[in-house]
């Protein structure tokens, strides 16, 4: 058991520029799910896959993200024309289907200048 | 939707004290309850979880019990250690989804 593991770990990029996140969740673990945590707060929802299914956005989730999970397996998130506020530790987190655990990712730490 | 609300931190002890840290919720129906923690440059980490009323959670000589009649889930531990020194998050989830809302963490410091 690896883990969910996100790569790359830190991302730094100037304004204007898209950056794109890779999650590896644990094997088998059919729910994926991206929050975004900035610094002194909790983490925030952004999205969920069921499987290679889309089944909910955030609000927060402007029209310059998007994500995918092509295969069921790992997904991708990508942020275009990235602006200073997009600044934060983008989350990964996998479970089961019949399990209520999360497990979390480490965290691709994005800093946009 | 789900709401959540930690006491503020930072929370200063000194080992082998008495730790609460209070957690109430707000929800549609019955969450599931958890409290993930956060140790220094680490990544998120659940502790324990309650998923139904009275159930209790445990993990590490930490406990939280689910009541249903005040909406908490209060973490607590009877003798903290410096190695208990994180940032700790209380997160219902529920729903199809069971995504997490968490509060905005309260920082747990032990000093020895």
């Amino acid at each position: 058991d690896t883990g969910v593991s996100q790569n790359p770990r830190h991302k730094i990029t100037k304004r204007g520029q898209n950056v794109t996140f890779r999650c590896d969740p644990i094997s088998e673990h059919n729910r994926l799910y991206w929050y975004r945590q900035t610094l002194g707060q909790g983490p925030e929802f952004l999205t969920y896959f069921q499987n290679e299914a889309q089944l909910e956005k955030s609000r927060l989730l402007s029209d310059r993200f998007s994500a995918e999970r092509p295969k069921g397996s790992f997904s991708t998130l990508e942020i275009q024309r990235t602006e200073q506020g997009d600044s934060a530790m983008y989350l990964c987190a996998s479970s089961f289907s019949e399990s209520y655990e999360q497990y979390f990712g480490p965290g691709t730490r994005l800093t946009v200048t | 939707g789900n709401s959540v609300t930690q006491m503020e931190g930072p929370v200063t002890l000194s080992e082998e004290a008495f730790l609460t840290i209070n957690c109430t919720y707000t929800a549609t129906g019955y969450p599931s309850l958890f409290w993930y923690v956060q140790y220094p440059g680490e990544g998120l980490q659940l502790l324990l979880k309650a998923t139904k009323a009275d159930d209790k959670g445990s993990n590490k000589g930490f406990e939280a019990t689910y009541r249903k009649e005040t909406t908490s889930f209060h973490l607590e531990k009877g003798s903290v250690q410096v190695s208990d020194s994180a940032v700790y998050f209380c997160a219902p989830g529920g729903g199809a989804t069971n995504k997490l809302i968490f509060g905005t963490g309260t920082l747990l410091a032990v000093q020895p």
